[in-house]
């Protein structure tokens, strides 16, 4: 069974200040890695996602992942953050091969965008 | 191009009352997965649907059931509702059609149960 633990409940940075979430997975095969943002009473919305191929992935809004495999990881990166940056994030893992694609998530990291 | 939609977008029930929540996919779409969010955690797997059959399950109980329909929009129910019942509930949508794949995510349902 594969699982998902996100460092750090909350995180707090000032606007233009790196942003870096944690999350390191656990998976008996290397899994499919996605990054989703939650806003305030609405559903998640993908960032981004690594599956195969180039192990640093860019995705929407300024943020980028780098997979590494020897770590186990999938730590999230922006390099300047914004006010509209302040959101739930979640790591999630699914497997490759199997019969349908459920995702595991993990807790969630609250950001709070400081001024 | 619809998204993920879902209804209603929030619901007041009391123990022991039973709920249908309903989930319409993104267009072209086929499968369709719910999820349960208790507040301040991640989403949960309940399960998922897929040829109007449920494919996968997750570690919920048999109160928890699901239909998937031939148009592919699909219905969580949960009988005998508990408290720890309360929470957002996520429909998801993917396609079978190309490969390892992103499931699109609905704005959710919020039951409370008093």
């Amino acid at each position: 069974a594969q699982s998902v633990t996100q460092l750090g409940s909350h995180v707090s940075v000032s606007e233009g200040a790196l942003v870096l979430l944690r999350c390191n997975y656990s998976s008996s095969v290397p899994p499919y890695l996605f990054w989703y943002v939650q806003y305030p009473n609405q559903g998640l919305q993908l960032l981004l996602k690594y599956t195969t191929g180039a192990t640093l992935v860019k995705g929407i809004n300024g943020f980028e992942a780098e997979f590494k495999k020897s770590e186990t990881s999938f730590h999230l990166t922006k390099p300047s953050a914004h006010m509209s940056d302040a959101a739930e994030y979640f790591c999630a893992v699914s497997l490759p091969q199997a019969a349908g694609n459920k995702l595991t998530f993990g807790g969630g990291t609250r950001v709070l965008v400081k001024p | 191009d619809a998204g993920v939609t879902q209804s209603p977008t929030h619901l007041i029930k009391t123990r022991g009352q039973q709920v249908t929540l309903r989930c319409s996919p993104k267009s072209g779409h086929d499968t369709v997965s719910w999820y349960q969010q208790a507040l301040g955690q991640g989403p949960q797997f309940i399960f998922q649907y897929y040829e109007e059959e449920e494919r996968q399950r997750g570690n919920f109980p048999d109160r928890f059931s699901g239909h998937q329909f031939p148009n592919y929009s699909s219905e969580l129910n949960v009988n005998a509702l508990l408290l720890g019942d309360s929470a957002l509930y996520l429909c998801a949508s993917s396609t079978e059609s190309s490969g390892p794949d992103t499931q699109y995510f609905g704005p959710g349902t919020r039951l409370t149960v008093l």
